[in-house]
């Protein structure tokens, strides 16, 4: 089955700076690829998402890119700010239904944004 | 707070007790999902369903564990025989029945077992 590897498990960045999220996938017919947002005692909050079918996608201050190649995924967020401050989860599936519509997730990612 | 519901949202149970969990999904979302949380890791996947049928289950998903969605609507996710290691966060997910992949996650149930 998929297996994703999400790197660093703790990122501390000065407010204002940029963060990175990095995610590896091994399952080469995994086509979809979210990012979720979660905050303490919270839910799991997407916040952006791509398709294999295009290598960047950009929402105001996050973007994420795909490498279908090396199988790799990554969350950008620019200008940061104290609320971004929670664990970011990315996560693969295959995303067809009619099965194998399950996502696996990354051991996440707690980013501390220092003011 | 709109969207996806579940209830309860804590439950405390001792071990060998059987526990039943609920998801009302958006009306219109036809496909359901169930995951487990445990603390500082990522939802694990367990089971889906496209309207009333299951049509995928981890292998997460042991004997003890059942979940229904009989009439395509909400969803219930049994656990009989509880054990320790089930304490977790059980999480359903929405999907809308066109378009996109988004899966919406609801507030969770929060199981803790004595």
């Amino acid at each position: 089955g998929e297996n994703v590897e999400q790197h660093p498990s703790t990122l501390s960045v000065q407010e204002g700076d940029s963060a990175v999220i990095k995610c590896t996938y091994s399952d080469s017919a995994s086509n979809y690829f979210p990012w979720y947002k979660q905050e303490l005692g919270k839910r799991p909050q997407l916040i952006i998402d791509i398709r294999s079918n295009v290598g960047e996608k950009k929402d105001q201050r996050i973007a994420v890119t795909l490498n279908k190649t090396a199988k790799h995924f990554s969350l950008h967020i620019t200008e940061t700010q104290p609320e971004d401050s929670a664990v970011y989860f990315c996560a693969a599936s295959k995303g067809t239904g009619g099965g194998a519509d399950g996502l696996t997730f990354g051991k996440g990612t707690h980013l501390i944004i220092q003011p | 707070d709109t969207g996806v519901s579940q209830d309860p949202r804590h439950k405390i149970t001792k071990r060998g007790q059987n526990v039943t969990f609920r998801c009302d999904p958006i009306s219109e979302h036809n496909r359901l999902y169930w995951y487990r949380q445990t603390l500082g890791q990522g939802p694990e996947f367990l089971t889906y369903f496209q309207n009333e049928a299951q049509l995928e289950k981890s292998r997460l998903l042991s004997d003890r564990f059942s979940a229904e969605r009989p009439k395509g609507s909400f969803s219930t996710l049994e656990i009989q025989r509880t054990e320790q290691g089930d304490s977790a966060m059980y999480l359903c997910a929405d999907r809308p029945a066109s378009g996109n992949n988004e899966q919406f996650f609801g507030p969770g149930t929060r199981l803790t077992v004595l």
